[in-house]
């Protein structure tokens, strides 16, 4: 059965700091995708990373996708209180189907 | 369009009604999706729809049953709930079933089982 953890759970950082969060998962995937979502609110799509070493990067954020060591990282750069959600990662093993990571919850800190 | 649309917003039923969600995209996907996600929980996957028919069923109890009426229209009929299927019922569509572009969601209905 495909596993997909993040670390950490939590995760409350102060302003101006930088931080990862990393995405383990169980089983080979070509493709790993990250969402954010806001309390109470749908998610947004916020990477696709479709092969190993697909790095990209919005803003403030930067994925990156190691097939070979069933890992991706979201590591924030000087972050931000907009930043605060909980963020996933998802992985998609050739079956069709995302399996969503536990979640890390991010707060940031005036 | 970029948008996947769902009703109701909130959703409040009795363990003996029957209701339905439902789910539109007009941007052409072909494959469209309903997961539950619980408080603080991840998204579960219940249903895949490709090109309008039923590609996969999570071993979903048969109170709920997914509809597909068109490639723009997706769904989920619930009949005979229990209060531990409240949750966030999420809809999402994306180009194909691959999912090379990733998935748009739309923003969920809240129901509540009393």
């Amino acid at each position: 059965e495909l596993k997909v953890e993040q670390n950490p759970l939590f995760l409350s950082m102060q302003e101006g700091k930088n931080y990862t969060i990393y995405c383990n998962y169980s089983t080979t995937s070509d493709r790993l995708y990250w969402y954010r979502q806001d309390p109470g609110k749908s998610l947004e799509s916020l990477f696709v990373l479709l092969s190993n070493g697909a790095v990209k990067q919005e803003g403030r954020l930067m994925a990156s996708l190691d097939t070979k060591a069933r890992l991706s990282t979201l590591h924030i750069t000087a972050a931000v209180h907009d930043l605060s959600a909980t963020y996933f990662c998802a992985v998609d093993p050739g079956t069709y189907k995302y399996i969503f990571g536990t979640g890390t919850r991010l707060k940031v800190l005036a | 369009d970029t948008e996947v649309t769902q009703t109701p917003k909130h959703l409040v039923m009795g363990m003996t009604n029957k209701k339905s969600l439902k789910c539109e995209q007009h941007m052409g996907h072909r494959a469209m999706y309903w997961y539950k996600q619980k408080a603080k929980k991840p998204p579960e996957l219940m249903f895949v729809y490709s090109y309008e028919k039923l590609s996969i069923n999570e071993s979903v109890p048969s109170r709920f049953s997914p509809e597909c009426p068109n490639s723009s229209l997706l769904n989920l009929h619930l009949h005979a709930l229990q209060p531990e299927d409240s949750a966030l019922y999420l809809c999402a569509s994306s180009q194909d079933a691959r999912g090379n572009y990733g998935y748009t969601f739309g923003s969920g209905t809240r129901l509540t089982v009393v």
